[in-house]
């Protein structure tokens, strides 16, 4: 079945690292997102890995992918205010293309 | 700017009503997607649309329509038959496929629907 699990809630002091974690079940998923909501407004999409990488970096965003164990993390380096959102993790698929997503993970980001 | 746009951002709706949320896009994408967004919860797939002119339900279908007569335009009819519409409703967009093409999924600002 289609399943994509993250825990709810993250807290973290300004400046540290944040790390957002995600499992999921479809193994014949081709690709996989992490997305950003801020309160009331859509989804942004931050960053997407291909399955046959195990790591992607864009900036201060690191993507890291465990095939074998379908887990796949998100690490925010130097973590501002700015950064406090929820956080979705989402799989891509394969049957019509569709996105599977996680619960979302509320990050809080102290000062 | 290109981009997908919803309308309205804000809807009330009495019991009993039928109520249609707007998602147009002018991306040129082939594909899009409604999804229901409840607190604590993920995001929900409720129809898509591959193509113009065909469409399939999602997990959450029931109570729900949807047409697709242009490329641009995905509208979703909210029924009376859906008994707990109160959510946040968001539309995507994306080239179809099955992800080879590196494509991803873009969402729109979402609509918040409230049953008074």
């Amino acid at each position: 079945g289609e399943d994509v699990e993250q825990s709810l809630f993250l807290s973290v002091r300004e400046g540290d690292s944040s790390v957002i974690n995600c499992t999921y079940t479809d193994s014949s998923s081709t690709y996989l997102y992490w997305y950003k909501q801020e309160p009331g407004a859509g989804l942004q999409l931050l960053t997407y890995i291909f399955s046959n990488m195990d790591m992607k970096q864009d900036q201060r965003l690191t993507v890291l992918l465990n095939k074998k164990d379908k887990h796949l993390s998100l690490r925010i380096a130097d973590t501002q205010t700015g950064d406090s959102a929820i956080y979705f993790c989402a799989e891509r698929y394969n049957q019509g293309g569709k996105l599977i997503f996680g619960q979302g993970t509320e990050l809080s980001v102290k000062p | 700017d290109g981009g997908i746009t919803q309308s309205p951002k804000y809807l009330f709706r009495k019991e009993g009503q039928n109520v249609t949320l707007s998602c147009e896009q002018n991306l040129n994408h082939d594909a899009m997607y409604w999804y229901r967004q409840d607190p604590g919860q993920g995001l929900r797939l409720i129809y898509y649309s591959q193509i113009v002119n065909d469409f399939q339900k999602g997990d959450i279908a029931e109570g729900y329509s949807v047409s697709r007569e242009k490329k641009e335009s995905f509208p979703l009819t909210v029924t009376s038959a859906q008994k707990n519409p109160t959510a946040f409703y968001l539309c995507a967009s994306s080239i179809p496929g099955t992800g080879r093409t590196g494509n991803t999924i873009y969402f729109g600002e979402g609509s918040w629907l409230t049953v008074v």
